[in-house]
């Protein structure tokens, strides 16, 4: 089973922090992806990358950042956190080309105070 | 960008069928459609998905019409745990999902 891993569960932080969100996948994916789901708004596309260094903007990338150094780990990086980046933020993974599912972690459900 | 229509609420008796419906009328010819779920608090789950025919899996059934503009998705004895939110979801040409608000499914004893 395709298995994507996600550091916390849960994080608390301060206001101005740089905050570093990883993630981790075990099947050899070329795409990653980075979203964050809030009420009543779904699920909201931030960065995805299709390869090792290459990065690409969604909908939503403002204040955020992302680093793929190695083909399995996609990390986010709230430059400097806000109030309002508090949400659900969601890692998936999928191969190239096909029509195969994206494959999510559990997810990291980040308060900022 | 393809997008989904899904009730927001449905209830089903414990043992029975749960029946999911989804419109997706701007659907184009190569676009699949996937079915996740998501129970509080964790990550979506994939559960099926499918072109033009019929599919069928440990976890569900996903049926497509024949103009592709809808489609069902049953689970054909639903149990208490599958209580969740169900995304019908069509992928977008940035190759994300595009979520909608999909459907509580409540499953009752």
């Amino acid at each position: 089973d395709v298995k994507v891993t996600q550091s916390s569960r849960y994080l608390v932080k301060r206001t101005g922090e740089k905050v570093f969100l990883e993630c981790v996948q075990d099947m050899d994916h070329e795409n990653m992806f980075w979203y964050r789901q809030d009420p009543g708004l779904g699920l909201r596309l931030i960065y995805f990358s299709y390869d090792v260094k290459m990065k690409e903007k969604g909908d939503i990338p403002e204040g955020y950042s992302v680093s793929r150094e190695k083909k399995e780990r996609f990390s986010l990086i709230l430059e400097s956190a806000s109030t309002n980046q508090t949400s659900m933020y969601l890692c998936a993974s999928i191969l190239t080309g096909g029509s195969q599912p994206q494959h999510f972690g559990d997810g990291t459900r980040l308060s900022i105070l | 960008d393809a997008k989904t229509t899904q009730p927001p609420s449905m209830d089903c008796a414990e043992g029975r069928a749960a029946n999911l419906p989804c419109n997706h009328s701007t659907i184009s010819g190569n676009e699949y459609v996937y079915w996740y779920r998501q129970i509080h608090s964790q990550g979506p789950q994939y559960i099926i998905h499918g072109l033009k025919n019929n599919e069928t899996n440990e976890m569900a059934s996903l049926i497509i019409t024949e103009d592709r503009k809808s489609s069902t998705l049953i689970l054909p004895h639903a149990t208490l745990r599958d209580t969740a939110v169900y995304y019908c979801i069509v992928r977008g040409s940035q190759g994300n999902l595009i979520f909608g608000k999909g459907t509580k499914l409540s499953v009752k004893p």
